[in-house]
């Protein structure tokens, strides 16, 4: 069975500090695809990136920045110079192989909290 | 604006009644999913949909029933026999095309016990 495990419940930084989100996932799939969303206070959840199992390059976005090791299972995720408009809970997801299609197994979040 | 749309926001359901949540979309997403929010936890799969008249069980289907009689619309039922309702409900939609192809989701529907 797939599952996604997020250790970090909550993580409180000031503004401007980096802050980095663990992933760590298990899965018997050879491919797999690892997602991260993020869900403000409003409620909706907001796609923010997705890796493919075979492509192990990190990628930068603006202030965003994602880390997959294969060979430790982690696809972790680092918001640099934070921002209180980064406020949000941060889910990390992996897509499960099947012929019915597309489902997700979500780690439980990390609840991040920016003050200013 | 393209996107997801779920209604109401908020719902009361009481004691051995059944409630439905609407769920309509307008990105010409083959496939519609509805996910269950538990406070301080992640999503789980209640049921999905990759195709119209067409839809599977997720983890935790027990006490909830789907439909998908049009590509836009995946109305979710919570029935009498769903002891506790109380959480945060989340639809959403993807392109076809299996496990690449990320989910986009609507604002939620916050269902409670009266």
């Amino acid at each position: 069975a797939q599952k996604v495990t997020q250790a970090q419940t909550e993580i409180s930084v000031v503004e401007k500090e980096d802050v980095t989100l663990d992933c760590v996932y298990e899965t018997r799939d050879t491919t797999y695809y690892l997602f991260w969303y993020k869900q403000p206070p409003s409620g909706e959840l907001v796609f923010l990136i997705r890796r493919n199992s075979f492509d192990e390059q990190n990628e930068i976005s603006g202030r965003y920045s994602w880390n997959f090791q294969k060979s430790t299972s982690s696809f972790n995720f680092t918001i640099t110079a934070s921002q209180v408009v980064d406020s949000a809970v941060y889910f990390c997801a992996l897509s499960e192989e099947g012929a019915a299609g597309n489902k997700l197994t979500f780690g439980g979040g990390t609840r991040v909290l920016v003050k200013p | 604006d393209g996107g997801i749309t779920q209604s109401p926001k908020y719902l009361f359901r009481k004691e051995g009644q059944n409630v439905t949540l609407s769920c309509e979309q307008n990105l010409n997403h083959d496939a519609m999913y509805w996910y269950r929010q538990d406070p301080g936890q992640g999503l789980r799969l209640i049921y999905y949909s990759q195709i119209v008249n067409d839809f599977q069980k997720g983890d935790i289907a027990e006490g909830y029933s789907v439909s998908r009689e049009k590509k836009e619309s995946f109305p979710l039922t919570v029935t009498s026999a769903q002891k506790n309702p109380t959480a945060f409900y989340l639809c959403a939609s993807s392109i076809a095309g299996g496990r690449r192809q990320p989910q986009h989701f609507g604002d939620g529907t916050r269902l409670s016990i009266l």
